[in-house]
């Protein structure tokens, strides 16, 4: 059974502040890893989708690696503000599949 | 270019009704992914069409069907109503085809629907 797990489950930071979240996934039969942003009542938005072990996503403040051996992924936002406030998914696929198992988020809130 | 659009965006039904939703994908999209989403859990995969043909399937009971049509519009079908399928159903598009690297999935406003 494939499990992708997000931590923290959610998080508050100060505006300003730089925080970061981890998806681990299993290892075996990687394929692609997505990390997803979802504000309050509007659709999922896709950041980065990164399919190499060592790969690093870069988008503004917001960026991601990846480590496939080992299977995990970090999502960093430098200097938060409070319009990053939504929730982070990530989801990761196999080889030879059309689907994509998501984790539960990591919830943010920016304070200003 | 349009987004992936969905109807009706809120529904009321009782159990033991059935239910369909639509979806409409990006232009030139041939692949619909279908996902529900309940409080505390992630997003649920449902099933993938592509050129018309189911590719996958998660672990939902035989009352969840889907169809794609020759215009990659998609609908899914609940039959049989029951409380536990209150939820937000999303649809997510991409480009991805057969043997290609995957692309990212675009995503729908969603379908709420509430069983009473």
């Amino acid at each position: 059974i494939l499990n992708v797990e997000q931590s923290p489950q959610s998080l508050h930071v100060q505006e300003g502040d730089s925080t970061n979240f981890t998806c681990s996934f299993p290892s075996s039969n990687f394929y692609a890893l997505h990390w997803y942003r979802w504000e309050t009542a509007k659709s999922p938005e896709a950041l980065f989708v990164m399919t190499l072990n060592g790969d690093e996503k870069k988008k503004g403040r917001i960026s991601a690696t990846l480590n496939t051996k080992e299977g995990y992924s970090y999502l960093y936002i430098k200097g938060s503000q409070p319009e990053d406030s939504a929730t982070y998914l990530c989801a990761y696929s196999t080889s030879g599949t059309y689907k994509y198992i998501f984790g539960t988020g990591t919830r943010l809130k920016v304070l200003a | 270019k349009a987004g992936v659009t969905q109807t009706p965006r809120y529904l009321i039904k009782t159990r033991g009704q059935q239910v369909t939703l639509s979806c409409s994908p990006i232009s030139g999209h041939r692949s619909v992914s279908w996902y529900q989403q309940t409080p505390g859990q992630g997003l649920q995969f449902l099933f993938e069409y592509f050129s018309e043909t189911q590719r996958n399937k998660g672990n939902f009971p035989g009352r969840f069907s889907g169809r794609q049509f020759s215009n990659s519009r998609s609908e899914m079908n609940v039959s049989t109503l029951e409380l536990g399928d209150s939820a937000l159903y999303l649809c997510a598009s991409s480009s991805i085809g057969r043997g290609r690297v995957q692309e990212t999935q675009y995503f729908g406003p969603g379908t709420r629907l509430l069983v009473l």
